[in-house]
């Protein structure tokens, strides 16, 4: 598709499991971000990617989480032994590489995983 | 750090004008951007304004921005039923260095009474 697509659109899952979530970016972006949102709350950053590499990882709120890119395009958020306060909407974005030309650094957002942690 | 603060709420009726304020931290933020969230729908850039300008005119979006006080604002005229969303204003304090990272606030509801 044209657009940024994230799956699942939904996963319940119960405290201690371990969950992924997959991004899609647009074809071509090289960086991809991944950002948390709580209800009532605006996205909070989690991880940049600049194509395979985590370019700044200082949004991830400890070591139950992390992400990876292996190719410079899908990329998978991982939370292990997921706690009820994981419970959130989970977003990507990706943008045109830095440096480019015009780039405004305008993120092209996905619609989202939601997360509930029982 | 960043810390970008917004007032929660705003009713507006049909065809009159919203304002939507904010207030940012880092000076060093390139560009401030307006983004728009719809439910069940992900955030879509409005419009944005490079830290050098004042005002950004863009059809029925006005921004203004006054570096002195870090205040940015979104006025929407001829408020239409469509523009009921959440609008989060946003930095980005690292665009320099090639991080598009942004920091955003917690929204402005706004909701369009026809």
């Amino acid at each position: 598709g044209a657009g940024v697509s994230q799956t699942p659109s939904n996963k319940v899952t119960e405290k201690g499991k371990y969950v992924e979530l997959r991004c899609d970016p647009i074809s071509g972006h090289t960086a991809l971000y991944w950002y948390r949102q709580s209800l009532g709350q605006g996205p909070e950053f989690l991880i940049y990617f600049q194509g395979t590499g985590a370019a700044d990882d200082s949004g991830l709120p400890n070591d139950r989480f992390f992400a990876v890119r292996p190719e410079g395009s899908v990329s998978t958020l991982k939370i292990q032994r997921t706690e009820r306060g994981d419970s959130a909407v989970y977003l990507c974005a990706s943008s045109r590489g830095s440096g480019l030309a015009g780039n405004t650094g305008e993120l092209f957002f996905g619609e989202g995983s939601r997360l509930t942690v029982l | 750090g960043e810390d970008v603060e917004q007032s929660l709420f705003l009713s507006v009726r049909e065809g009159d004008s919203s304002v939507i304020n904010c207030t940012y931290t880092d000076s060093s933020s390139t560009y401030l951007y307006w983004y728009k969230q719809e439910p069940g729908a992900g955030l879509q850039l409005l419009t944005y304004i490079f830290s050098n300008m004042d005002m950004k005119q863009d059809q029925r979006l006005t921004v203004l921005l006054n570096k002195k006080d870090k205040h940015l604002s979104l006025r929407i005229a001829d408020t239409q039923t469509g523009d009921s969303a959440i609008y989060f204003c946003a930095e980005s304090p690292s665009f320099y260095y090639g991080n598009n990272r942004l920091a955003f606030g917690k929204g402005n509801q706004v909701v369009v009474i026809p």
